[in-house]
């Protein structure tokens, strides 16, 4: 089993439209959570953390459920310039040092249609 | 202006050729790392290196390897043992420590021809 699950799309939506993305991670040790875009061909960028208070950036609404394991990514209004694919991500708890070890979901594509 | 360059962006290479694939930072960061993507795949952890002069291997560390002789410099080499070395790959550099903010490079696409 991956250690984070994310459902790969691709996402069809109009512009304007609302759509969720959700993400589930295995690891109950995941210390913290990140939604990453990633455009065609290009590096990922940070989008947003993720806090267990859920929080907002503009459009896009993160929430995390710590039970459940799982996290998800709200955008509102779609606009042509969203689609991209969206990258889940975790950063896992180290013990010993003090690493910034990254763990990726494979991602999800948006496509917003005119 | 601050940054993390990766050169070549496209590497086209011959089986059984080594290749070094170069990233420099300008942004005083300690940290840095290289990832590889597959498509269908999440990122995966090469190799990381905290701090000059060492360097700790990530979860597919075989057939890499790397070096890191300068703080805004961390170079990874593609070795022949490298069973599947096709793919797009991804320097990224942060300030040292759990909490911050990793900040990619653009990234190098490698073919094996």
């Amino acid at each position: 089993r991956k250690e984070v699950e994310q459902d790969p799309g691709p996402f069809n939506v109009p512009e304007g439209a609302t759509v969720a993305f959700n993400c589930t991670y295995s690891n109950s040790a995941s210390q913290s959570f990140f939604w990453y875009r990633q455009d065609c061909r290009k590096e990922p960028k940070l989008l947003m953390s993720v806090y267990s208070s859920g929080n907002e950036d503009g459009r896009f609404t993160a929430q995390l459920n710590r039970a459940s394991q799982y996290i998800s990514l709200l955008i509102r209004d779609s606009k042509l310039s969203d689609s991209a694919t969206y990258l889940c991500v975790v950063r896992k708890r180290d013990y010993g040092g003090a690493t910034n070890k990254l763990i990726f979901g494979t991602g999800t594509l948006l496509a917003v249609q005119p | 202006d601050g940054g993390i360059t990766q050169s070549p962006k496209y590497l086209f290479r011959k089986e059984g050729q080594n290749v070094t694939l170069s990233c420099e930072q300008n942004l005083n960061h300690d940290a840095m790392y290289w990832y590889r993507q597959d498509p269908g795949q999440g990122l995966r952890l090469i190799y990381y290196s905290q701090i000059v002069n060492d360097f700790q291997k990530g979860d597919i560390a075989e057939g890499y390897s790397v070096s890191r002789e300068k703080k805004e410099s961390f170079p990874l080499t593609v070795t022949s043992a490298q069973k599947n070395p096709t793919a797009f790959y991804l320097c990224a550099s942060s300030i040292r420590g759990t909490y911050n903010e990793q900040f990619f490079g653009p990234g190098t696409r490698l073919t094996v021809l």
